[in-house]
């Protein structure tokens, strides 16, 4: 079963506006990614921020956590067309050996 | 550019078959991941192995295996292909420094008919 669930599945929105999108996991995390892929590519690192961080900016990308509700945000401010690509958040497992585990990923559509 | 290369890119093979994906990755990234990617989905942990030894495996049965080797390549073996092995296949290195980042590779996309 996905350690990460990312809301909402799917999202279309014009250049310039801002775009959210939601990660929710199940157990407790030292921290939490988010990663980008662009149509069936490679998955490329976006962002890390650990359980005693409540936000984090890197450039037009602003991520927050909340581990009480066990929940983490990723922002786009100014979406770009070159944005258009699945988003997915992903923790850290140690179950017996690490393992990464990623959830099924947002898919973001910005219209020029 | 992550510097993990994958081959091949696309692959064919019928149902019954065994396949080997090859994954390089740069020098010095010990700890090397593979997954499973169906159309829409997440991709899914396979296994994970560090210094040459599995390190964590996922819900896959053991038809499903791996070996890396001391110049940072490593392997994905299939046996016994199904249908439903038909996938995007993804190999991702880390190492010490870099945390808990993973560097993908672009992945190879098999289909089994």
């Amino acid at each position: 079963s996905q350690q990460g669930e990312e809301d909402p599945q799917a999202l279309s929105i014009q250049e310039g506006e801002n775009a959210t999108m939601n990660c929710s996991y199940k157990t407790s995390i030292n921290n939490l990614q988010w990663y980008r892929q662009n149509s069936g590519r490679g998955l490329v690192h976006l962002i890390l921020i650990r359980s005693n961080e409540r936000e984090k900016h890197s450039g037009r990308l602003r991520v927050t956590l909340d581990t009480s509700k066990k929940s983490s945000s990723l922002l786009i401010t100014a979406s770009r067309a070159a944005d258009t690509a699945s988003y997915f958040c992903a923790t850290e497992l140690n179950t017996g050996g690490f393992k990464t585990i990623f959830g099924a990923g947002t898919r973001l559509f910005v219209k020029a | 550019e992550t510097g993990v290369t994958q081959s091949p890119t696309h692959l064919i093979k019928t149902r019954g078959q065994q396949v080997t994906l090859r994954c390089s990755s740069q020098s010095g990234h010990n700890t090397v991941s593979w997954y499973q990617q169906a159309l829409g989905q997440g991709p899914q942990f396979i296994f994970q192995y560090y210094r040459e030894e599995e390190n964590g495996r996922g819900n896959f049965p053991p038809r499903f295996s791996g070996l890396q080797f001391p110049n940072y390549s490593s392997e994905l073996n299939v046996n016994a292909l199904e249908l439903d092995d038909s996938a995007l296949y993804l190999c991702a290195s880390s190492w010490e420094g870099a945390g808990e980042k993973l560097f993908f590779g672009s992945g190879t996309q098999l289909s089994v008919l």
